[in-house]
């Protein structure tokens, strides 16, 4: 069964700060992974998708990668923002419509 | 704004109440979701509709009930619920497709069972 990890479960910068979230799975056979922000009582909130074939994504201030033979992602934010501070999961899509999802970063950007 | 709506978004009800949770989409897509999220921790698959069949049951127990009567719209029917249920109950869409399209969430209905 795929796992998913993600490490710290919370950080707190500075703003400014760029910082790097990180996710580990353990099954390679994956189409894609999709890193999410969930702000709190919120629904989630798509940020990048990478294929299976992929090896980064990038959109304004975000760059996720994506390493399928080490079974690891990771989300980059450049000049952190108060507006940043969110729940950020990872989640990975193996087919048959289903996403397993990660433990969540929960991230505080200090004004 | 969120293109999956969710309704309503807060819901408080007896363990003996019947009420349902709606979600509706007009992006096209052909797959929908029922996910839940106990607090802080990641969701949980419940129900996936594709082409409005499941095609997906996580082994959810009957007292949740899905029906999808057209393309647009989900339900999820809730009946003899125990408190044990309260949760974020989150609907998502996407494209019907091998390479595993996005899913676009709604904002969630916030269940509490008493």
């Amino acid at each position: 069964k795929q796992e998913v990890t993600q490490i710290p479960a919370a950080l707190s910068v500075p703003e400014g700060e760029n910082l790097v979230l990180n996710c580990s799975f353990t099954d390679s056979a994956i189409y894609n992974l999709q890193w999410f922000r969930q702000d709190p009582g919120k629904g989630l909130t798509s940020l990048l998708l990478i294929q299976s074939s992929q090896r980064e994504q990038t959109s304004g201030r975000l760059n996720a990668s994506l390493d399928k033979s080490s079974g690891r992602s990771t989300l980059y934010i450049a000049a952190s923002q108060p507006g940043d501070s969110a729940t950020y999961l990872c989640a990975l899509g193996t087919g048959a419509n289903n996403l397993f999802f990660g433990t969540g970063t929960r991230l505080t950007v200090i004004p | 704004d969120t293109e999956v709506t969710q309704t309503p978004k807060h819901l408080v009800m007896g363990m003996t109440n019947k009420k349902s949770l709606k979600c509706e989409q007009h992006m096209g897509h052909r797959a929908m979701y029922w996910y839940k999220q106990k607090a802080k921790k990641p969701p949980e698959l419940m129900f996936v509709y594709s082409y409005e069949k499941l095609s997906i049951n996580e082994s959810v127990p009957s007292r949740f009930s899905p029906e999808c009567p057209n393309s647009s719209l989900l339900n999820l029917h809730l009946h003899a619920l125990q408190p044990e249920d309260s949760a974020l109950y989150l609907c998502a869409s996407s494209q019907v497709g091998p390479q595993g399209p996005p899913l676009h969430f709604g904002n969630g209905t916030r269940l509490t069972v008493t």
